[in-house]
């Protein structure tokens, strides 16, 4: 069945540092895939997407791009803030269906 | 806009005993969802519904139900309680189309003692 394996955490950098968070998945055929972010106490928030090979699905300075070739969807931050200290969960969904199938998600904090 | 609103956000519950938590969008969405949040699982697929009327099972339905009455409304009934069903629940839903972003509410955290 379909997957996703994410970095576990938690990740602890210093503000303006570069983040990566790494994401694979496993899949028939051609997934779309998301990052979505909870901030502490909240919901779930779509923060990425990407629904074809190649692309690249960018947002608040966020960025993923879509690696078929590697059945990957890591993101990436130039320089985090205090203010991204949050769980990030990578996830996909295949075949028009909307269900979502998440990763476990990674705690970042960020150090001021 | 409210969105996706769930009650209660906070529960206690005794093993056996019965509840429902409550989630309504405001937004029109046919796709609602129902996850279950435990440390080191991510969000894992209860039941869901494709519109009024319709429901199906996700990836561990054991233990719920649910209905879908309306558009606005998709409860989830716990029938018996288990401590295994302490977690924290997210509804979700989302608009007709391919790949439309799903909004979630906030959570009910639930615990069972």
């Amino acid at each position: 069945g379909n997957s996703v394996t994410q970095m576990e955490g938690p990740v602890t950098l210093s503000e303006e540092a570069f983040l990566t968070i790494n994401c694979t998945y496993t899949a028939t055929g051609y997934p779309s895939l998301f990052w979505y972010v909870q901030y502490p106490g909240e919901g779930l928030q779509l923060l990425l997407k990407a629904t074809k090979a190649d692309d690249k699905g960018s947002n608040k300075g966020f960025e993923a791009t879509y690696r078929k070739e590697t059945t990957s969807f890591h993101l990436e931050k130039g320089s985090v803030q205090v203010s991204d200290s949050a769980v990030y969960f990578c996830a996909l969904t295949q075949g028009g269906s909307e269900k979502l199938v998440f990763g476990k998600g990674t705690k970042l904090t960020v150090n001021p | 806009n409210a969105g996706v609103t769930q009650t209660p956000k906070f529960q206690v519950l005794k093993t056996g005993q019965s509840m429902t938590l409550q989630c309504a969008q405001d937004m029109n969405h046919e796709y609602m969802s129902w996850y279950r949040q435990d440390p080191g699982m991510g969000l894992r697929l209860i039941h869901y519904s494709v519109g009024a009327g319709i429901t199906d099972q996700g990836e561990v339905p054991n233990g719920y139900n649910v209905s879908r009455s309306t558009t606005e409304d998709f409860p989830l009934r716990l029938l018996s309680a288990a401590p295994s069903q302490t977690s924290v629940y997210f509804c979700a839903s989302s608009g007709d189309g391919y790949n439309q972003p799903q909004h979630f509410g906030d959570g009910t955290r639930l615990s069972i003692l």
